[in-house]
């Protein structure tokens, strides 16, 4: 079964505009971690922002921030004031806490995010 | 602090042929995991190791096996290299495999 949705392809926004990338995700584990990677052309993937399941509050770095809804199990990453380098593929990931997955993440397929001037 | 690098950035391989890629860790980190990408399958997890132990597999035919050092440093090794093996190779370190992994540059190699 998928563990990470990401229903968006592709997504478009002009320079200084917010955007919201959807992720849904499934674990039946109380404890996992919620990532969003960043990955430009050049294939390197960036780590963005990082969630716990356990966090009160939800994660911010800079322009990024994660929308965490528990009970919804969603983990939408909201950029604010978009750059022109924020052009680039989106990955939303989990990771959770049993033994025998540890160290997995396991990926969406992620959302295009075209940047206009 | 430096980060997560690969070695080769890019290879050119033939069917029949054996390849094997280098990963370093964060100093300090001690989990390694690889991950293969491509456009068709996405991110598919390979291995995690951790303490030279491998900890967790992905489900792939075993033509695929990698093995970690005692400085964390790790390798992966595809033997008898099919044309479906190209993609891109990502390793990611951790401290211990539970929380936030860093991403190298990759490997991308090319099966001909």
């Amino acid at each position: 079964a998928q563990k990470i949705t990401q229903t968006q392809p592709g997504m478009f926004v002009q320079e200084k505009e917010a955007v919201t990338l959807d992720c849904t995700y499934d674990t039946s584990d109380p404890s996992y971690g919620l990532f969003w990677y960043k990955q430009p052309s050049s294939g390197e993937m960036i780590f963005l922002i990082y969630q716990g399941s356990y966090d009160q509050q939800n994660a911010t770095e800079g322009r990024y921030s994660l929308n965490f809804q528990k009970a919804r199990k969603s983990a939408n990453l909201v950029i604010s004031a978009s750059q022109l380098g924020d052009s680039a593929m989106y990955f939303c990931a989990m990771i959770d806490d049993r033994g025998s997955t540890l160290g997995r993440l396991y990926f969406g397929r992620g959302t295009q995010l075209t940047v206009w001037p | 602090k430096a980060g997560v690098t690969q070695t080769p950035r890019y290879l050119i391989k033939t069917r029949g042929q054996q390849v094997t890629l280098s990963c370093s860790p964060i100093s300090g980190h001690r989990s390694v995991s690889w991950y293969q990408q491509t456009p068709g399958q996405g991110l598919q997890f390979l291995f995690e190791y951790f303490s030279e132990t491998q900890r967790n597999k992905g489900n792939f035919p075993g033509r695929f096996s990698g093995r970690q050092f005692s400085n964390s440093r790790s390798e992966m090794n595809v033997s008898t290299l099919e044309l479906g093996d190209s993609a891109l190779y990502l390793c990611a370190s951790s401290l211990d495999g539970g929380h936030e992994q860093y991403f190298g540059p990759g490997t991308r190699l090319t099966v001909t």
